[in-house]
């Protein structure tokens, strides 16, 4: 299976830039993407196909990459960001999860 | 708007079978694709598997042997069974709609957490 790798946290303060990353074991094409859950809910999608807004996302939310190496940023971050974020690849079977980003602001 | 629930059993014995339905509402589930998705304690998440619009379904190489994923389209509901479970498949159950084979979710239900336990 397709191991995708994230960076388990981060914290930044409202108002900066934030980055996560997700890196693939092995080539994903575009088929890589991002969603947000809060705890108690269920995710949400945030961006499909590493760069396509989701509609109804705010365009803070922006995700980048191909092949192995992904970028899901958040510009500026704000306190409602607070969240869980997961990339998702569905190029190889079977579609995978990373592990999940916890995002906290300070 | 497109709406799913799950509903099922929350404690279910090791050996036996977990059955659950997801409800959908506001689209019909003889279009696009819809999966099931799990999430254990501890965050890591596992597709299971889908059922498309046609009725063929795709699992997870992992669950191959003990998961079904049926469907009731007079009632738009889709099913999920997963037999000889154990500890180990205690986990929130999330049924999910893909608009096609791309596999990206972009509805949820909300969750159903279910327990394996004696």
């Amino acid at each position: 299976d397709t191991v995708l790798t994230q960076s388990p946290a981060l914290a930044v303060s409202p108002g900066e830039r934030v980055t996560i990353s997700c890196r693939a074991s092995e080539s994903v094409s575009t088929l890589m993407h991002w969603y947000q859950q809060k705890p108690g809910q269920q995710p949400t999608l945030l961006i499909y196909l590493a760069s396509n807004l989701e509609s109804g996302v705010p365009a803070r939310f922006s995700g980048s990459g191909s092949g192995t190496d992904f970028t899901l940023t958040i510009d500026p971050v704000e306190a409602d960001d607070t969240a869980t974020y997961y990339c998702q690849q569905s190029w190889n079977d079977p579609p995978t999860f990373g592990g999940g980003t916890k995002l906290e602001l300070k | 708007e497109v709406q799913l629930q799950e509903s099922g059993p929350g404690l279910v014995k090791p050996s036996q079978s977990l059955s659950l339905t997801c409800s959908v509402t506001g689209y019909s589930i003889t279009s696009n694709y819809w999966g099931w998705i799990r999430k254990f304690p501890g965050n890591k998440m596992e597709w299971m598997g889908y059922i498309s619009y046609s009725g063929s379904t795709s699992y997870n190489p992992s669950l191959k042997s003990r998961i079904s994923i049926t469907r009731d389209t007079s009632k738009n509901q889709f099913f999920l069974q997963l037999n000889s479970v154990t500890t180990e498949d205690t986990a929130t159950y999330y049924c999910a709609r893909s608009l096609n084979w791309e596999l990206c979710f972009d509805y949820w239900g909300q969750g159903v957490m279910v327990t394996v336990s004696s």
